[in-house]
């Protein structure tokens, strides 16, 4: 069965960096596209970007744009998601969620979910 | 302020049918597809409807979804205890840049 297991979250001092990482088993990982999305505590679901399946795609939302970074190994079928200049409102758990759909062009939207990894940026 | 408008919250008795309504633009659920996912707290969501109206296994069909025009519509009949639930909707943006856009959620409370 399709597994996600999220990585690499904890607590962080605004303006530093962080590298998340999502292990991926049960499915195909080369074949799909992968989203990260994240939830602030008490808040609703914010989606942060996608990779398509082989990596030549990259889509961010405007709110993350220039500060995260999605990328993926295949070969070790793992997701990443680099996070630089932390600012407080990136405090969130971060999902890493697999696409609906085989090899699209353009990526669908999510079926399967991992359990998260709370990020937190305190001083 | 999310982009998709939904209700905060929305309640029922068991065994009662309830709907949860999502608003959307042309840029999103005028011109892409629908998600619904369910999420109990304290667990990640899970995909409830796709493609607007389509259910992946294992999920009951007291859930349904429809889509008309911008607006999208989550369905769930025959309400129980274990439905209780933040619901939220998905879809698509072409404007700008593209990008997913959620709704607020809407806090489902069985009564």
């Amino acid at each position: 069965q399709v597994q996600l297991e999220e990585s690499g979250g904890g607590v962080v001092q605004p303006g530093r960096s962080l590298r998340l990482s999502c292990a991926a088993s049960g499915f195909i990982f080369s074949s799909y596209g992968m989203h990260w999305v994240r939830q602030a505590p008490g808040k609703g679901l914010e989606w942060v970007a996608v990779i398509s399946y082989d990596g030549s795609n990259k889509y961010y939302a405007d709110s993350v744009k220039g500060q995260f970074t999605i990328s993926r190994d295949n070969s070790k079928n793992t997701l990443y998601l680099q996070m630089n200049s932390l600012r407080a409102e990136d405090t969130a758990v971060y999902y890493c969620a697999k696409d609906r759909v085989a090899i699209v062009t353009f990526p669908t939207l999510f079926d399967y979910w991992g359990q998260g990894t709370l990020v937190t940026v305190s001083s | 302020q999310s982009v998709l408008t939904q209700p905060p919250s929305a309640s029922g008795t068991p065994g009662q049918r309830v709907t949860i309504s999502c608003s959307g633009s042309s840029s999103n659920i005028g011109s892409n597809y629908v998600y619904w996912y369910q999420q109990i707290p304290g667990t990640a969501p899970k995909l409830l409807i796709y493609r607007n109206n389509q259910r992946p296994s294992g999920v009951p069909d007291r859930f349904s979804g429809s889509k008309s025009g911008t607006s999208a519509s989550l369905a769930i009949s025959g309400l129980r205890s274990e439905d209780e639930a933040d619901y939220y909707c998905a879809a698509w943006d072409d404007s700008l840049s593209a990008h997913v856009v959620f709704g607020g959620g809407t806090k489902l409370t069985v009564l």
